[in-house]
């Protein structure tokens, strides 16, 4: 397994700003997913980061709004940008163990747009 | 395109009854299954898992069997506790990224 952070664990912020979400796994790992869980909803992907590489977006979700990094195999960050209370989720980050076929997630970003 | 289906909730039970709770799927190929528990407050935990046809996962008393002629993978467990009050995530793996159920919020009374 992988052990997972994200900073904050939590946040309440103003409607027009921005936020950046941070992941930190202990060890190296090829892939990191951002999922968006929205208040009494299931998870949805927001983009898969490799690292060395632009991240895959799904439909739905675009660059401007969520921009991602990965600069090396065991960090990435997630900015929600120009936020609006529509935004006001849990995000989480998670990582594909390399070769076990499974995927482990951090704790969750708990975000308030007010 | 992929995606789980699994029952809806809540679903209410006493302590030491048998709990199911039902997924299907639709695929294409044979993608890797997985059941996962968010408890109150807490992240989400991979519960269990299978990733051929038959094959059986099992955790914490908790079981599914991959069933391919059905496309199902519904979750089992034969005496609840009320500490297995949880939202339990049906999901698959196809390729790599996880598509989930819409949860299915299980409590559990003394």
């Amino acid at each position: 397994s992988a052990v997972i952070s994200q900073k904050p664990s939590r946040d309440i912020c103003q409607r027009g700003t921005s936020l950046t979400i941070q992941c930190q796994v202990d060890s190296q790992v090829t892939m990191m997913f951002w999922y968006r869980q929205q208040p009494g909803q299931s998870l949805t992907l927001i983009a898969t980061a490799n690292q060395g590489s632009e991240a895959t977006y799904e439909s739905g979700f675009v660059i401007d709004k969520f921009p991602i990094s990965r600069p090396n195999l065991t960090f990435s960050t997630l900015t929600v940008s120009n936020m609006s209370p529509e935004d006001s989720s849990i995000y989480l980050c998670s990582v594909d163990t390399n070769g076990a076929d499974t995927q482990y997630f951090g704790p969750g970003t708990r975000l308030t747009v007010l | 395109g992929n995606s789980v289906t699994q029952m809806e909730g809540p679903v209410t039970l006493s302590e030491e009854a048998f709990l199911t709770i039902n997924c299907t799927y639709t695929a294409t190929g044979y993608p890797s299954l997985f059941w996962y528990v968010q408890y109150p407050g807490e992240g989400l935990q991979l519960l269990l898992k299978a990733t051929k046809a038959d094959d059986k996962g099992s955790n914490k008393g908790f079981e599914a069997t991959y069933r391919k002629e059905t496309t199902s993978f519904h979750l089992e467990k034969g005496s609840v506790q009320v500490s297995d009050s949880a939202v339990y995530f049906c999901a698959l793996r196809a390729p790599y990224a996880l598509n989930f159920g819409k949860g299915t919020s299980l409590l559990v009374t003394p």
